[in-house]
């Protein structure tokens, strides 16, 4: 079955400098969520989008913005990288379809950013 | 709000042993559960997960987990450990269609041979 799939896997990047994270969400998912795992940490959920709309946010950067696009993938973009936004970055997708699957969210491989 | 807890960072059990992980939660709405696993340099892949059906949920790779209203837990366990279980685990929580997931903490499982 297809998976949700994210580009680059990894990326290394100097401080100050952007970032673009790419995400392609399951096949007739309409949402996607971005969250941040931290060296030793759990996830954090950083924003989300339903239907190209953003459906919540959380603990994201100013510096950070994300969006949807009409063919439902999502790109995160990362500017004046700083040491500390060094993490696996994962994405996920879900289906908005009534149903048992509705509310299981499929995650990604992640892009491992290190910012030097 | 909603938030996880996971009792013990690192768990250590032998090969053919009870697994047992723990999961408590607090949410002031009925919550969905999961389990997910992330095996080294990998991403999260779905364990299983309640979404108020029944309240033991059986997974993949032989894992279940029992949600106890009562107890506010989700523990998950797999009757006999193999050495492919090695990896961390996560119980997330959301509280409706759509929402973000909260994680707890994450549990490493090492299995001894």
């Amino acid at each position: 079955a297809a998976g949700v799939i994210q580009s680059p896997r990894h990326l290394i990047k100097e401080k100050r400098e952007t970032a673009t994270l790419k995400c392609y969400p399951i096949p007739r998912h309409d949402t996607v969520y971005w969250y941040q795992q931290g060296p030793g940490q759990d996830p954090q959920f950083l924003i989300s989008f339903y239907e190209k709309m953003q459906s919540d946010k959380g603990s994201i950067p100013d510096r950070f913005s994300a969006q949807q696009f009409s063919d439902y993938h999502s790109e995160l973009n990362m500017s004046s990288l700083e040491l500390g936004d060094s993490a696996l970055y994962f994405c996920a997708s879900s289906t908005g379809l009534a149903g048992v699957e509705e509310e299981t969210q499929y995650f990604g491989p992640g892009t491992r950013l290190l910012v030097l | 709000a909603q938030s996880v807890t996971q009792l013990g960072s690192h768990v250590s059990v032998s090969e053919g042993a009870l697994v047992l992980l723990r999961c408590n939660y607090s949410s002031s709405v009925p919550p969905y559960l999961f389990w997910y696993v992330q095996y080294p340099n990998q991403g999260l892949q779905l364990l299983l997960k309640y979404t108020s059906a029944a309240t033991l949920v059986k997974g993949i790779n032989g894992f279940e987990a029992e949600f106890k209203k009562s107890e506010t837990s989700f523990h998950l366990t797999k009757p006999s450990a193999h050495m492919s279980d090695a990896a961390e685990y996560f119980c997330a929580v959301s509280q409706a269609a759509g929402n973000k997931l909260t994680f707890g903490g994450g549990t490493r499982v090492l299995v001894k041979p």
